[in-house]
């Protein structure tokens, strides 16, 4: 497997089910990402985290919980979540947190949510 | 409110003409600017960049046109191949960030016909 990968590709659940999208990274990267992209919306960051350490955390409801055990994996916890969450969820990772945007983001596919 | 935005959803091009995506921007703070090309099913791929200290950055067939007065910037594409059609996405950042964080307009739609 190369860059960046991300599973399952599709997911529908439930209101009341607690489900997990999980992100790898096989770039050697230092630094991982979570977007969310709604239709017709931009891409909206939620999480950062920097050497399996949380450092942004976008305004996000908490029924949505990120895990980053080291530096390759990502995980987002799902649960109770709303039909309005329904969207492409996106990890990206780059070599480090350089300030200004410069270091390159790598995207995974993204998963795609439905919650019924 | 959007800080980036990208007004024209779709973009129709025949094949060898040049394709012109724009994107405008409202922060005064950002200082680097990234294109994002992203084909179904799967993730946004890094295209070109340009720094606010520049205003044009050029690469292959793809060039981005930076206007800081006007907060404007563009992608030109020439020519413009079939496989170009994709969706493509700006992006800013604001200098001195410390989480690399991206702001991203929502896409135009690119078609070019053969």
């Amino acid at each position: 497997e190369t860059g960046v990968t991300q599973t399952p590709r599709h997911l529908v659940m439930g209101m009341t089910n607690k489900k997990s999208l999980k992100c790898e990274q096989h770039l050697g990267h230092n630094a991982m990402y979570w977007y969310k992209q709604s239709a017709k919306k931009p891409l909206e960051l939620m999480f950062v985290y920097s050497l399996e350490e949380r450092v942004e955390n976008n305004s996000v409801p908490s029924r949505f919980s990120p895990e980053c055990p080291n530096s390759s994996h990502l995980f987002l916890h799902l649960h109770t979540l709303q039909p309005e969450d329904s969207a492409l969820y996106l990890c990206a990772s780059s070599q480090d947190l350089t300030s200004g945007g410069t270091d390159t983001q790598y995207f995974g596919p993204g998963t795609r949510l439905t919650v019924l | 409110d959007q800080q980036v935005k990208q007004n024209s959803p779709s973009l129709s091009v025949q094949e060898g003409r040049i394709s012109i995506l724009n994107c405008d921007y409202t922060n005064s703070m950002f200082d680097y600017f990234l294109w994002y090309k992203k084909y179904p099913a799967e993730g946004p791929t890094f295209l070109i960049s340009i720094s606010s200290i520049k205003d044009k950055n050029e690469d292959g067939r793809f060039t981005v046109f930076l206007n800081k007065s006007a907060k404007h910037l563009s992608l030109h594409i020439v020519p413009s191949q079939p496989g170009d059609s994709a969706v493509y996405f700006c992006a800013a950042s604001e200098g001195g960030g410390a989480t690399n964080k991206l702001i991203f307009g929502t896409g135009t739609l690119l078609a070019v016909q053969p």
